[in-house]
């Protein structure tokens, strides 16, 4: 099961909105990503969580606070966010460590609207 | 710096072979990876390869792997309408942490 969940699927919110989105794996996995991607563009990396400690914030806008709870879940918190965040938000997970292949697994993203 | 090029779009016939080539300058790397990513949707892993391999083949999908040109190639076999995707080619960043670099993506349209 190479699996990861996103929720929601879409999201519309005000600047003024708090919202949250989330993601889940059951992989094992220990590592978690968070990219931005904007239409007929790449996604870009935005945080990377290892072993439940953010270990990479990508130079990300405070708006945007990313939380790992537990090894299998990372949520992204959105705060007075601008039009242009609007974007598909993926996340990814992989095994973590070091040596070998660290494959990551994405999910089908949140698609989010910023009125 | 590291960079991952691709063209932008490629047109073929179904039933006919689709080759998505792409170019990556960081020599360090590791592992080179193959995304398929369809309209809304997320990114779905296709394949990789690892630095010291030539090829890798995979049902329909065959990697093929320059190193001395640092050239990348995704050879799509018996192409369908249902491979109507982008395609995105990513190296592992090789400086110290997994961070992938992807290409700007390759449109590929499949017309009967």
């Amino acid at each position: 099961d190479t699996e990861v969940t996103q929720t929601p699927k879409h999201l519309v919110m005000g600047m003024t909105n708090k919202k949250s989105l989330k993601c889940e794996q059951h992989m094992g996995h220990r590592a978690m990503y968070w990219y931005k991607q904007k239409a007929k563009k790449p996604p870009e990396l935005m945080f990377v969580y290892s072993y439940e400690k953010l270990s990479i914030n990508e130079s990300v806008p405070s708006r945007f606070s990313p939380e790992c709870p537990n090894s299998s879940l990372l949520n992204l918190h959105l705060h007075a966010l601008q039009p242009e965040d609007s974007a598909l938000y993926l996340c990814a997970s992989s095994r973590g460590g070091s040596g070998g292949t660290d494959t990551q697994y994405f999910g089908p993203g949140t698609r989010l609207t910023v009125l | 710096g590291e960079d991952v090029e691709q063209s932008l779009f490629l047109s073929v016939r179904e039933g006919d072979s689709s080759v998505i080539n792409c170019t990556y300058t960081d020599s360090s790397s590791t592992y080179l990876y193959w995304y398929k990513q369809e309209p809304g949707a997320g990114l779905q892993l296709l394949t990789y390869i690892f630095s010291n391999m030539d090829m890798k083949q995979d049902q329909r999908l065959t990697v093929l792997l320059n190193k001395k040109d640092k050239h990348l190639s995704l050879r799509i076999a018996d192409t369908q309408t249902g491979d109507s995707a982008i395609y995105f080619c990513a190296e592992m960043f090789s400086g110290g942490y997994n961070k992938l670099i992807f290409g700007a993506g390759t449109r590929l349209a499949v017309h009967p």
